[in-house]
């Protein structure tokens, strides 16, 4: 079945550092995909998404291409902010049907001054 | 309404005790998810409705989960004789998307802020 492989938290980084989350993916057919981020003491809310291969996300900063070749899907922002500390996932949805969202298991940032 | 909408954000029950997690999600969105979060971990699919017809039940995790969205709207995810591993926040989640042919578009969730059980 689908399933959705992200690096492992928490990462910690300082002000203005760059970020790289990695997030790989399996999947049969043309999965869409995502990253969420869930704030302290908020819900899930959609970052940015890409719908097919080489399609580029971006929202706030971050950016993630969508790579079929390798299969990925890797979150990136070349100067984090306090503000950025949150939980991040990475998602597909499957192509068919009611397309069913399959999430990673999150992977925290921690953002330092 | 203007988003998802959980109800309780917070309930404790003991073991052995029903409860019953409400879901309003946003007018007019066809899909409606409901989504267990465990600590530390990312959500796990329960259950899907397209209006009122439950078309995938596949991941609740045993017959003491039900839900139900009887006119299409407002869902209710009931537990029954709950257990310690039971303890979860459970996400609400709704889009505007109906089923489609292949990848017409992406599928966007709306999240609720959820409801954390814990159970004693």
């Amino acid at each position: 079945g689908d399933s959705v492989t992200q690096m492992e938290g928490p990462v910690t980084l300082s002000e203005e550092a760059f970020l790289t989350i990695n997030c790989t993916y399996t999947a049969t057919g043309y999965p869409s995909l995502f990253w969420y981020v869930q704030y302290p003491g908020e819900g899930l809310q959609l970052l940015l998404k890409a719908t097919k291969a080489d399609d580029k996300g971006s929202n706030k900063g971050f950016e993630a291409t969508y790579r079929k070749e390798t299969t990925s899907f890797h979150l990136e922002k070349g100067s984090v902010q306090v503000s950025d500390s949150a939980v991040y996932f990475c998602a597909l949805s499957n192509s068919g049907g009611y397309q069913k969202v399959t999430f990673g298991t999150g992977t925290k940032l921690q953002v330092i001054p | 309404g203007a988003g998802v909408s959980q109800s309780p954000r917070y309930k404790v029950a003991k073991r052995g005790q029903d409860v019953a997690l409400r879901c309003d999600p946003i007018s007019g969105h066809v899909s409606l998810f409901w989504y267990q979060q465990a600590l530390g971990q990312g959500p796990e699919f329960l259950t899907y409705f397209q209006n009122e017809a439950q078309l995938d039940k596949s991941g609740l995790p045993s017959d003491r989960f039900f839900a139900e969205r009887p006119e299409g709207s407002v869902s209710t995810l009931k537990i029954q004789r709950t257990q310690q591993e039971d303890s979860a926040v459970y996400l609400c989640a709704s889009s505007l998307r109906r089923p489609s042919g292949r990848n017409s578009g992406a599928n966007v969730l709306t999240f609720g802020a959820g409801s954390r059980l814990t159970v004693l």
